[in-house]
């Protein structure tokens, strides 16, 4: 069945601490692909998107995110954490023959200071 | 600047009851329209979407259904709601007229228990 996986449902880091949040579909052909996040309180809100072209793609405040075709993947990074950046992650996947995001579970960040 | 409002924010109801959740979008015209939810431990998954006044496309058979009356407006209804209705109900909306990757802008959601 197609499906959105995120690895990791609950992260807790330091501050200044690296982030990788991994995200792995198993959809077939093109694919379009984005992370959310959901502040405490907030929206769900775009962090950044792949469409085509550079596979390292880069977001707001730092994110950024690589697209691997060959595994299906689409990770989740950032050099240094802030307490800021405590939230909920999403990653979803939209193939070319839908209107729907496909969104993963989630996963829950709690930087610490 | 586009704004999304969904209300109620909170509901309880019971088993039974009937259901209407309203989504309003501002500031755009002919937007797509999307109603997704989070059952508990589970991703968001799409129930239904639209990209015209009276136009509804269901992605799930389930107890629920949709209607747009207006071209900002997008309503999640039931006659009888199931305890399996729970969940956390977001509404969504993208630029209209161009179905491809476009990023889709989500509002508070409304977070449904039904007893």
């Amino acid at each position: 069945a197609q499906s959105v996986s995120q690895h990791n449902h609950h992260v807790i880091l330091s501050e200044a601490a690296s982030l990788e949040l991994g995200c792995n579909y198993s959809y077939g052909g093109t694919v379009n692909l984005f992370w959310y996040v959901q502040y405490p309180g907030q929206h769900l809100q775009l962090l950044l998107k792949y469409f085509s072209g550079d596979p390292l793609v880069k977001g707001i405040k730092g994110f950024e995110a690589e697209f691997i075709k060959s595994k299906f993947s689409f990770n989740l990074r950032k050099p240094s954490v802030q307490w800021s950046d405590t939230a909920e992650y999403f990653c979803a996947v939209m193939t070319n023959s839908g209107y729907a995001l496909n969104f993963g579970k989630g996963t829950s960040l709690l930087v610490t200071p | 600047s586009q704004t999304i409002h969904q209300w109620p924010a909170t509901l309880v109801q019971p088993v039974g009851s009937p259901l209407s959740l309203e989504c309003t979008v501002e500031g755009t015209s002919n937007p797509n329209l999307y109603w997704y939810r989070q059952a508990a431990g589970r991703g968001l998954q799409l129930l239904f979407y639209s990209v015209g006044i009276g136009q509804i496309s269901s992605e799930v058979p389930q107890n629920l259904s949709a209607s747009r009356p207006q071209d900002r407006q997008f309503i999640l209804s039931s006659k009888k709601l199931l305890l399996s209705d729970s969940g956390f109900y977001l509404c969504a909306w993208s630029e209209g007229l161009s179905r491809q990757a476009d990023e889709q802008y989500f509002g508070p959601g409304t977070r449904l228990t039904v007893t």
